[in-house]
């Protein structure tokens, strides 16, 4: 069975530092991987997506996130924050086999400081 | 092309009622799941529609029921409501459900309170 586990609640950084929000995942087979965001108030927002296409994955509002087997995780990173960038954010992996559905972890709310 | 839409934004209802929430699919998508998410958690998969039948269910119990409609929109229905169905229930459609890498696009949701 698939599972993501997301480290860190609440993530606390200065607008223009690195963002990292962890994620990893429990898979038997090569898994699905997705991040989004989710602002107040609001549904969830694709930032970036894993296929296996590539192990390093770029997104929407300068995101990216690398897949990494050995250490089976796929963590989201920006390379500087800006204060639009708080919000939730999700990891979720999408199941392989019988009903595909997505597995969601338990969320990082980011928080940035001026 | 219109995204995912869900009606009521907000809703509240009293212990034991029932509630149906609406949700028309992106255009030309045939699957839409249903996921609840309970405050300061993550979504969890309640159940899944494709062409008009059930595909698939997560761990909810028989009073939260759906139907899918011949224009592929959707319907979540929950009876003899409790405190704990609070939540923001979200709808997502996507193309074909066969596939896992098959990309779900989710709606604003609903914020459903029970008092």
């Amino acid at each position: 069975a698939q599972s993501v586990t997301q480290l860190g609640s609440h993530v606390s950084v200065s607008e223009g530092a690195l963002v990292l929000l962890r994620c990893n995942y429990s898979s038997s087979v090569p898994p699905y991987l997705f991040w989004y965001v989710q602002y107040p108030n609001q549904g969830l927002q694709l930032l970036l997506k894993y296929t296996s296409a590539a192990t390093l994955v770029k997104g929407i509002n300068g995101f990216e996130a690398e897949f990494k087997k050995s250490e089976t995780s796929f963590h989201l990173t920006k390379p500087s924050a800006h204060m639009s960038d708080a919000a939730e954010y999700f990891c979720a992996v999408s199941t392989t086999s019988g009903t595909y559905k997505y597995i969601f972890g338990t969320g990082t709310r980011l928080k940035v400081l001026a | 092309e219109t995204g995912v839409t869900q009606s009521p934004t907000h809703l509240i209802k009293t212990r034991g009622q029932q509630v149906t929430l609406r949700c028309s699919s992106q255009s030309g998508h045939n699957t839409v799941s249903w996921y609840q998410q309970a405050l300061g958690q993550g979504p969890q998969f309640i159940f899944q529609y494709y062409r008009e039948e059930e595909n698939g269910r997560g761990n909810f119990p028989p009073r939260f029921s759906g139907l899918q409609f011949p224009n592929y929109s959707s319907e979540l229905n929950v009876n003899a409501l409790e405190l704990d169905d609070s939540a923001l229930y979200l709808c997502a459609s996507s193309l074909d459900p066969r596939t896992e890498h098959n990309e779900q696009f989710f709606g604003p949701g609903t914020r459903l309170t029970v008092l």
